[in-house]
């Protein structure tokens, strides 16, 4: 069965940093490209940003480029998003998405909440 | 990376069918074989319904159907059900970048 949890979030001021983590299991995490996907209280999906299968591609919307950086662990099965200068329109929950045929296993989300 | 247009909201009574479209442009729904539908039902996460503009993956209802013409997307439910109420995207993937619609809330009336 395919898997995929994620943590790190919580609460953090304007300008602080987070690190979300992705566990994914049940399926070759190497294979695939993966994907960060967020949603705004109330708000509709924000594709954040999706890497290659070994991290040799990286893509970006425009509101994170230069704040946001996404990377794997394909040894351990896991996807990053490294969150700096954070925004307090960055408040959102965080999904971590399988790409395979389009966004097809998503995890349950891990809460983010820029405030201070 | 402008969102895709949908109707903030559609309604239909139980049995009958309903279509919800999204707009976007020459850059991306028109010019994508990667458009993608999803469900979401309040408080989880959104599901695949359907990939690749008209393809259901396994499991979907085919009551669940997709088409594309021009830059217009159109999701269509067929014999509409009390569960079919939730809210709908689209997305449409180009060169590394997805970009989803704003949504659509289904009421089933």
């Amino acid at each position: 069965e395919v898997q995929l949890v994620e943590s790190g979030g919580g609460l953090v001021q304007p300008g602080g940093s987070l690190r979300l983590s992705c566990a994914a299991s049940g399926f070759i995490f190497s294979s695939y490209w993966m994907n960060w996907v967020r949603q705004a209280p109330g708000k509709g999906l924000e594709w954040v940003a999706t890497i290659k299968q070994d991290g040799s591609g990286k893509y970006y919307v425009d509101s994170v480029k230069g704040r946001f950086t996404i990377s794997r662990d394909n040894a351990k099965k896991s996807l990053y998003l490294q969150m700096n200068s954070l925004r307090t329109e960055d408040t959102a929950v965080y999904y971590c998405v399988r790409d395979f045929l389009g966004f097809d296993y998503w995890g349950q989300g891990t809460q983010v909440t820029v405030s201070s | 990376q402008s969102a895709l247009t949908q109707p903030a909201s559609v309604s239909g009574s139980p049995g009958q069918s309903i279509t919800i479209s999204c707009t976007g442009t020459s850059s991306d729904v028109g010019n994508s074989n990667f458009v993608s539908w999803f469900q979401q039902h309040p408080g989880t996460a959104p599901k695949l319904i359907i990939y690749e503009v008209t393809n259901r993956p396994s499991g979907v209802s085919h009551r669940f159907s997709a088409s594309k013409s021009g830059n217009t997307a159109s999701l269509t439910i067929t014999g509409l059900q009390a569960g079919d109420e939730a809210d709908y995207y689209c997305s449409s993937y180009t060169s590394g970048s997805t970009t989803f619609g704003g949504g659509t809330k289904l009421t089933v009336l």
